[in-house]
């Protein structure tokens, strides 16, 4: 199993819609986790930290299973702006970024 | 304004030809890293460095040095640049630890004929 790992999409959604991403990661021993968003050509952001009993903001929710080694991005009620790459990033005592998901959402 | 700041934004050049690839941080940082982003293979570390004068290898640190001799600069050197080092540069910095919030510059666009 590749460090991080995530499907790169792209996941194109309507508006409104609900869209799921998923990112595997191999080391057991990882410490903490993360979204990141990355827009075309652009820095990468930080979107939400992933805690073990999950959290939410706003329209995201992210949940970690540290069973399956896996995080996932729950994104409700889409929006253009929501058009961006996605990065898993895992730390596990230097940090790994995951290839990152496209989401593209269009009217 | 809290910032990472990189220059140049946009470099051509050739191969063989020093050049370094400034970065600083006003925040206060004890953190700092150097990513490069090529395409299908996403963001990779190179360097990275605790405080001032603690740099260590990142995953792809070939072909690079780093210096920290204070803490808000961090600059990138590449001694003999290759074409396989034409990608896109990030800097990043964040508080006390890597886990915190990495806060990254705007990029560096580098080509090497």
């Amino acid at each position: 199993r590749k460090e991080v790992e995530q499907d790169p999409g792209p996941f194109n959604v309507p508006e409104g819609a609900t869209v799921a991403f998923n990112c595997t990661y191999s080391n057991s021993a990882s410490q903490s986790f993360f979204w990141y968003r990355q827009d075309c050509r652009k820095e990468p952001k930080l979107l939400m930290s992933v805690y073990s009993s999950g959290n939410e903001d706003g329209r995201f929710t992210a949940q970690l299973n540290r069973a399956s080694q896996y995080i996932s991005l729950l994104i409700r009620d889409s929006k253009l702006s929501d058009s961006a790459t996605y990065l898993c990033v895992v730390n596990k005592g230097t940090l790994t970024f995951g290839k990152g998901t496209m989401l593209l959402v269009s009217p | 304004e809290a910032q990472v700041t990189q220059n140049p934004r946009y470099l051509i050049t050739v191969t063989g030809k020093k050049l370094t690839v400034t970065c600083s941080q006003n925040m206060n940082h004890e953190y700092m890293s150097w990513y490069r982003q090529d395409p299908g293979l996403g963001l990779r570390q190179i360097y990275y460095s605790m405080n001032v004068e603690v740099t260590d290898k990142g995953d792809v640190p070939e072909g690079y040095k780093v210096s920290r001799k204070e803490k808000r600069n961090f600059p990138l050197i590449l001694e003999s640049p290759s074409p396989n080092q034409t990608s896109l540069y990030f800097c990043a910095s964040s508080g006390l630890a890597m886990a915190d919030t990495q806060y990254f510059g705007p990029g560096t666009r580098l080509t090497v004929l």
